[in-house]
C-alpha cells in the first residue's frame, strides 16, 4: 500500500524567512496530493493541494511542487509570518479510487521565531 | 452550509459509560470518515462509510461502533472505552472517496 514520509518532523525559521518541507510517497498511481494545516487545538484545513498532471500550484505565499518521477512533492511558504506556525501534514491518494484513502505523513511542526 | 460539525465538542465519560459522537455534512458528499488523532501525531483513520458500504480499519477495537442514518450523518457509537482512547475524535467529508476531505472542529474524548 502506500506509504508517505516527510520531512522534517520540526521546522524552526525566523520570521519573514522561507520554510520547506518535504514528502515522498511510494505508490506511483498516487495522483492527488494536499496539504493540511493544524493549528493547536484545531481542526486540520486544506491549505493547497496539487494534482500529478500538473508540476507546480501558487496560492500567495504558499507553493506546491510535485516530481512525479522521484515521487516526491514539497510545500513551499515564503515570507513566513507567526500565523504560519502549526502543524503541516502532507498527503497522497488516488483519485477515482473507490476503494482507496488518503495516507498522511507524520506531520511537521512549523515554528516562527520572531 | 460548508462545513463538518461535530457535538459534543468535549466529552469525559468513565470506562463502563455508553456514549455517542456525532457527525453531520450538508454538502452533499458522498463519503464520510472518523478519525482519531493523539497528540503529535496524524490521523489514524477509523472507518469509511461511501457508496453506502462501511470500510473498517482491522485494527480498530470493537468498543468502536460507526452507524450512518443517512447520507448527511455519521455517527460513533462509545462503549466500554478505555484510558489509551482518550484523544481528539475528528470527523471528514468528501465529494467521493480519496478526494479532498473537510475536516470538523473534533470531539475531544477524556476516558477515566
Amino acid at each position: 500500500g502506500e506509504n508517505v514520509e516527510q520531512h522534517p518532523s520540526t521546522l524552526s525559521v525566523q520570521e519573514g524567512d522561507s520554510a520547506v518541507i518535504k514528502c515522498t510517497y511510494s505508490d506511483s498511481a498516487s495522483n492527488y496530493f494536499p496539504w493540511y494545516k493544524q493549528e493547536l487545538g484545531k481542526r486540520p484545513q486544506l491549505i493547497i493541494d496539487i494534482r500529478s498532471n500538473v508540476g507546480e500550484k501558487k496560492d500567495q505565499r504558499i507553493a506546491v511542487t510535485l516530481n512525479k518521477t522521484a515521487k516526491h512533492f514539497s510545500l513551499h511558504i515564503t515570507e513566513t509570518q507567526p500565523e504560519d506556525s502549526a502543524v503541516y501534514f502532507c498527503a497522497a491518494s488516488i483519485l477515482g479510487n473507490r476503494d482507496d484513502k488518503i495516507i498522511f505523513g507524520k506531520g511537521t511542526r512549523l515554528h516562527i521565531l520572531p | 452550509d460548508t462545513e463538518v460539525t461535530q457535538t459534543p465538542k468535549h466529552l469525559v465519560m468513565g470506562m463502563t459509560n455508553k456514549k455517542s459522537l456525532k457527525c453531520e455534512q450538508h454538502m452533499g458528499h458522498r463519503a464520510m470518515y472518523w478519525y482519531k488523532q493523539k497528540a503529535k501525531k496524524p490521523p489514524e483513520l477509523m472507518f469509511v462509510y461511501s457508496y453506502e458500504k462501511l470500510s473498517i480499519n482491522e485494527s480498530v477495537p470493537s468498543r468502536f461502533s460507526p452507524e450512518c442514518p443517512n447520507s448527511s450523518l455519521l455517527n460513533l457509537h462509545l462503549h466500554a472505552l478505555q484510558p489509551e482512547d482518550s484523544a481528539l475524535y475528528l470527523c471528514a467529508s468528501s465529494r467521493y472517496r480519496a478526494e479532498t476531505q473537510y475536516f470538523g472542529p473534533g470531539t475531544r474524548l477524556l476516558v477515566l
